[in-house]
C-alpha cells in the first residue's frame, strides 16, 4: 500500500492568483496522477506525472493552467494558475505502485476561488 | 473511451438493511475494477479491488462482484449502518488509467 499526504487540505483563494498543491508519498512510485472533482461531479484525470519527464495532460487540460512538477519518486506538485471561480473543486493526488494494481488517493485539497 | 455509470445516483435505506450498488462500463478490456468510499469534502478510501481475472472480492460486510463480459459490477453491503453513509465510487482500471463513475450517494437512517 501507499500513504499519501496532500497539502493544503483546503484553501480559499482570490481570483487571478495561483495555488500550489503538494503530494508526498511514503514510498517510491513510478506514476503519480492528479484528478479534479468539481462540485457534484465524479473524478476527472488532469494529468499523469512522471519523474524526470514532462507531465502528460488529458484532453481539456493544459500545462500553462496546471503546471506540474515531479522532482523525485515520492513527491509532486500541481499548480492551479490564474484561478477563476470555475476552478473551485477538490484536487486529488493518486498513485499506483505499478500498472494494473490498486490506486491510492490523498485526502484531497478543497479549493474555493472567490 | 471508457464510460462508467453508477445506478442509483442516490439511495436512502433504514439501518440494518442489505443493499446493492451497481456499476456498468462500456469497454470490457479492463485490468481491474476498484470500489471507493468518499466522505463529504474528503478524499477516496479504497474498499475493494477486483482484478479482471477474478469474479468477486469480500471484505467484512462488503462483497464486490465483477462480470467483465457484460460490463457490470455490484457492491453488496450487508447489515447497513449509519457509518456507511457516504458516496460510493467505482473505477475501472486499464493500465495506469482509472475511469470513474458518477457515484452513488448512500444514506443509512438510524
Amino acid at each position: 500500500s501507499a500513504v499519501i499526504s496532500q497539502k493544503p487540505s483546503r484553501d480559499i483563494c482570490q481570483r487571478g492568483t495561483s495555488l500550489t498543491i503538494q503530494c508526498q508519498v511514503d514510498s517510491q512510485v513510478t506514476m503519480m496522477f492528479w484528478y479534479r472533482q468539481q462540485p457534484g461531479q465524479s473524478l476527472t484525470l488532469i494529468a499523469t506525472a512522471n519523474q524526470g519527464s514532462e507531465a502528460t495532460y488529458e484532453s481539456g487540460f493544459v500545462i500553462d493552467k496546471f503546471p506540474i512538477s515531479r522532482p523525485n519518486l515520492t513527491f509532486s506538485t500541481l499548480t492551479v494558475s490564474n484561478m477563476s471561480p470555475e476552478d473551485s473543486s477538490i484536487y486529488l493526488c493518486s498513485v499506483s505502485v505499478e500498472g494494473g494494481t490498486e490506486a491510492f488517493f490523498g485526502q484531497g485539497t478543497r479549493l474555493t476561488v472567490v | 473511451k471508457q464510460e462508467v455509470t453508477q445506478i442509483p445516483a442516490a439511495l436512502s435505506v433504514p439501518e440494518g438493511e442489505n443493499l446493492v450498488l451497481n456499476c456498468s462500463f462500456t469497454d470490457s478490456a479492463i485490468y481491474n475494477l476498484q470500489w471507493f468510499r468518499q466522505d463529504p469534502g474528503k478524499g477516496l478510501t479504497s474498499l475493494l479491488l477486483i482484478q479482471s481475472s477474478q469474479r468477486e472480492q469480500t471484505s467484512g460486510r462488503l462483497n464486490a462482484s465483477l462480470d467483465k463480459s457484460s460490463g457490470r459490477s455490484t457492491l453488496y453491503i450487508a447489515a447497513s449502518q449509519p457509518g456507511d453513509s457516504a458516496t460510493y465510487l467505482c473505477a475501472v482500471g486499464r493500465g495506469w488509467q482509472f475511469y470513474f463513475g458518477t457515484g452513488t450517494s448512500l444514506t443509512v437512517i438510524p
